[in-house]
């Protein structure tokens, strides 16, 4: 059973780096698109980006400037971080499997699995 | 950007009732549509996606449908782990997907 663990510190300063990384366990990082989410009161959910295991990225427009995602196939993880961030950007951060498949010319895709979320504070 | 909203915003049923919750995007999104199931302190699970596809493992009472701009999560007879927030997700647009604000269903 696919397991997805986030970590890193819940505290961050403002105009700091915010770096989470994902743990994979109980499969292959492989083959897979990789995601981070997050979700605040003020916001809902919010989607920050996307990684393919060969590398590629996509990002939340809105956060693009601020954003890099990575992924360490050796240690099936993957990796955020926010540059400069504010107290905006204090929310629950998720990380999750990011599955796509094509049917009859159609590409669904979906979150899924979801690690427990980490809260990360941003604060002086 | 394509803009989800939920209605109602939330709902009080009782165990065995039928619940519907729909969900409108501001355009098209063909079938690009999924729902999650949130409880407390918990992360979102999938629940249906592509509209109306059952995601392995969630109970038949679930389903889901429509396409375009209209779709509709059902769940055909409330049990008590059900009472959590649900979100629709569109996949459509790949610059940005984006997720409905939730309709939280309470115990009436």
């Amino acid at each position: 059973q696919l397991q997805l663990q986030e970590s890193g510190p819940g505290l961050v300063k403002p105009s700091e780096t915010l770096s989470l990384t994902c743990t994979v366990s109980g499969g292959s990082i492989s083959g897979y698109y990789w995601t981070w989410i997050r979700q605040s009161p003020g916001k809902g959910l919010e989607w920050i980006g996307s990684v393919y295991y060969s590398g590629s990225t996509y990002y939340n427009p809105s956060l693009k400037s601020r954003v890099t995602t990575s992924l360490d196939t050796s240690k099936n993880q993957f990796s955020l971080r926010l540059r400069s961030v504010t107290a905006a950007d204090t929310s629950v951060y998720y990380c999750a499997r990011h599955p796509w498949i094509t049917d009859y010319g159609d590409s669904y895709n979906w979150f899924d699995p979801w690690g427990q979320g980490i809260l990360v504070f941003v604060s002086s | 950007d394509i803009q989800m909203t939920q209605s109602p915003s939330s709902l009080s049923a009782s165990v065995g009732d039928r619940v519907t919750i729909t969900c409108r995007a501001s355009q098209s999104i063909r079938s690009y549509l999924n729902w999650y199931q949130q409880k407390p302190g918990k992360a979102p699970k999938l629940l249906i996606y592509g509209a109306s596809n059952l995601q392995s493992g969630v109970p038949s009472r679930f389903s889901g449908s429509g396409s375009g701009t209209d779709f509709t999560l059902i769940i055909s007879s409330l049990q008590p782990e059900d009472f959590a927030t649900y979100y629709c997700q569109q996949s459509y647009s790949t610059d940005l997907f984006t997720f409905g604000p939730g309709t939280k269903v309470d115990i009436k």
